[in-house]
């Protein structure tokens, strides 16, 4: 299987400021049709996960645009420009080349 | 807009079977080259991807589950299924089901709000 190690496991964050959270693949992630295979979820408090990022850099729809996704092979980031208080929750990764779908442990995110 | 909704017992004993349905809205499970999957979360922990089943039919599994695990389609009321035999306390989690692109099994566009199940001795 495909281990996803994401960090910080926590990161209190001051509204307005820049938060990224790292996620690192055990096996490249890059398929041969050029395309990434890493999806970034947030899943907010007593809510179902909700897709933000998915094929490396892709926002999904109605995601704003301080939401970004980077990387290549088995490191990737996902960056908020400026968070807001709408932002708390525990983000994931997850892996879709191979199965089974694997996903990071989470990063949780606070407000200091 | 693409609708899933989780249901079934809240309350399984061990070496029972657990059985949950998921109910579709907005979209034929049948039609347009969908995989259905499910994945679940123990409170307070992590996700894990159970499986998935595609409008043909064909499933996959994930190995640490597939000797008591299977996903069914119900085309003639638009939900799809899970049954996990011989459960133990380790299957307590919330369980979600999820749609993933066309011809795609991830990302999970569509998410159900979840059901927790809770495996009594």
């Amino acid at each position: 299987d495909i281990v996803m190690t994401q960090s910080p496991l926590s990161l209190p964050v001051t509204p307005g400021e820049p938060a990224s959270i790292s996620c690192r693949s055990s096996q490249s992630l890059l398929h041969t049709n050029g395309y990434i295979y890493l999806d970034w979820y947030l899943q907010k408090p007593g809510q179902s996960p909700q897709l933000l990022i998915y094929l490396g850099s892709n926002r999904a729809s109605g995601v704003p645009d301080r939401f970004s996704g980077s990387g290549s092979g088995t490191d990737f980031t996902l960056r908020i420009s400026r968070v807001e208080a709408e932002d708390v929750g525990v983000y994931f990764c997850m892996q879709g080349l191979h199965a089974p779908l694997t996903f990071g442990g989470g990063t949780k995110v606070e407000i200091k | 807009q693409v609708q899933l909704l989780e249901s079934g017992p809240g309350l399984v004993k061990s070496s029972q079977t657990l059985s949950l349905m998921c109910s579709v809205s907005g979209a034929s499970i049948s039609g347009g080259g969908y995989y259905w999957s499910w994945v679940r979360q123990v409170p307070g922990k992590g996700l894990e991807w159970i499986g998935f089943i595609y409008h043909t039919g064909t499933t996959q599994y994930n190995p640490s589950l597939k000797s008591r695990l299977s996903i069914l389609l119900d085309t003639s009321t638009n939900q799809f299924s899970l049954h996990l035999t011989s459960v133990t306390a380790a299957d307590t989690a919330v369980y979600y089901c999820a749609r993933g692109g066309l011809q795609q099994v991830s990302p999970f566009f569509f998410w159900g709000r979840g059901a927790l199940v809770t495996v009594s001795s």
